[in-house]
């Protein structure tokens, strides 16, 4: 499968415990982005890179979260001291230019 | 600040029976519109791009229409397997999208 690959699906964590995510994007794209999304609601922006560049980060990215997109590769998004409201699906995505987003399937996190 | 805005939030339909979703947006500068499907607990799949008003893409039973304040998908004889929720997104800049809320339809048989 060369698609968008993110892991893992599924996180179940306790209240002010740290996670990280991890997305693998389709190897040509030079692009790539986290998204989050709750119920009922459409994807927020979070980040983007281009190559290993940080090109642009959300208010919504409080300094609890931090991405990272070393050798412009793979790109890991670690949420430090875990709250009930950060409970959400983190989306990725990856792009060759020119606006189309090709998003995996997501990381679901969960804050007890 | 950009916006989008999509209408209805939900929509029954009755497999066959044809309807259109609305998209309306405020962006300074349109550089593209685009329309999503999302399947539960899946991630969006990309559908279509439309760049400027007039513009019209087609794909089996999709149509998307793009005019300067606003966008509509057309469904046409719909079946069970286009349930989903469809996303409209759009950006300024060939950065980041703006997604709507997203409309979910459900099609019975």
């Amino acid at each position: 499968d060369t698609g968008v690959s993110q892991n893992p699906r599924h996180k179940i964590t306790k209240r002010g415990q740290n996670v990280t995510f991890r997305c693998d994007p389709i190897s040509e794209h030079n692009r790539l982005y986290w998204y989050r999304q709750t119920l009922g609601q459409g994807p927020e922006f979070l980040t983007y890179f281009q190559n290993e560049a940080q090109l642009e980060k959300s208010r919504l990215l409080s300094d609890r979260f931090s991405a990272e997109r070393p050798k412009g590769s793979f790109s890991t998004l670690e949420i430090q001291r875990t709250e009930q409201g950060d409970s959400a699906m983190y989306l990725c995505a990856s792009s060759p230019g020119g606006g189309e987003l090709f998003f995996g399937e997501g990381s679901r996190l969960t804050v007890l | 600040e950009d916006q989008v805005t999509q209408s209805p939030e939900a929509l029954r339909l009755q497999e066959g029976e044809s309807s259109s979703l609305n998209c309306s947006y405020t962006v300074s500068g349109l550089r593209g519109l685009f329309w999503y499907r999302q399947d539960p607990g899946k991630g969006p799949e990309f559908l279509f791009t439309l760049y400027s008003a007039g513009e019209e893409k087609e794909k089996e039973r999709l149509k998307a229409t793009l005019t300067k304040k606003e966008s509509f998908l057309h469904i046409t004889a719909p079946k069970p397997e286009d349930s989903a929720t469809y996303l409209c997104a759009v950006t300024d800049s060939w950065g980041k999208l703006q997604f709507g809320a997203g409309t979910q339809v459900v099609v019975t048989p």
